[in-house]
């Protein structure tokens, strides 16, 4: 089954605490993308990486961390310096065209 | 820059009625259209995608937009919606001179009432 996975579903942290979330996809895509979701909006990109070794920040990438060791892999780390860090959030991958999109992990910190 | 918008926060719309949910972008490039669905606590699914060709676009679950140039819309239709049709749907454009980004609209979440 080709696809894109994120673990957990749900997270819950202690504010102060670092946190990563994780994203796998065995659709070979080089690009891959992380975003945020609040209630009421849309999405909102964090980071996204095009290629293995690389990656770029988007548009609210401040209190956000991520590594693209594997072309498959495209973790992000919620850091303590993110003043609201509770959200929904999802990965996604680029094929030629489109954005393909994994369950989401929804985040809560207390 | 770019920008899409999504003038619907919310369409309630009776079952078996036709329904009609509107995009409007800008951009000073050329672009290509997508429509996302997102059910409660799920990813997105893509439901249509303009690239090129044929102004008007068919989807999965009966869905189809039509691009339309001179106004910079998209706007998604079907022509009878069912209870679960009940969902957020996402309006995006991909600017041709970016690497892969989409720029999404707010949403709009579509309610069907029995």
């Amino acid at each position: 089954d080709g696809g894109i996975t994120q673990s957990p579903k749900y997270l819950f942290r202690k504010e102060g605490q670092n946190v990563t979330l994780s994203c796998e996809q065995n659709l070979n895509h080089d690009a891959m993308y992380w975003y945020r979701q609040d209630p009421g909006q849309g999405l909102r990109l964090i980071y996204y990486s095009q290629i293995v070794n690389d990656f770029q920040k988007g548009d609210i990438a401040e209190g956000y961390s991520v590594s693209r060791e594997k072309k498959e892999s495209f973790p992000l780390t919620v850091t303590s310096a993110q003043k609201n860090p509770t959200a929904f959030y999802l990965c996604a991958s680029a094929g030629s065209h489109e954005q393909y999109f994994g369950p989401g992990t929804r985040l809560t910190v207390t | 820059a770019q920008s899409v918008t999504q003038l619907d926060s919310q369409v309630p719309v009776f079952e078996e009625a036709p329904v009609e949910l509107r995009c409007n972008y800008s951009s000073s490039v050329s672009v290509y259209l997508f429509w996302y669905v997102q059910y409660p606590n799920q990813g997105l699914q893509l439901l249509l995608k303009y690239l090129s060709g044929s102004t008007l676009v068919k989807g999965i679950n009966g869905f189809e937009a039509e691009f339309n140039k001179s106004q910079t819309s998209f706007h998604l239709r079907k022509p009878s919606v069912h209870i679960s049709d009940t969902a957020e749907y996402f309006c995006a454009v991909r600017p041709l001179d970016s690497s892969y980004k989409l720029i999404f609209g707010s949403g709009t979440r579509l309610l069907v009432r029995p």
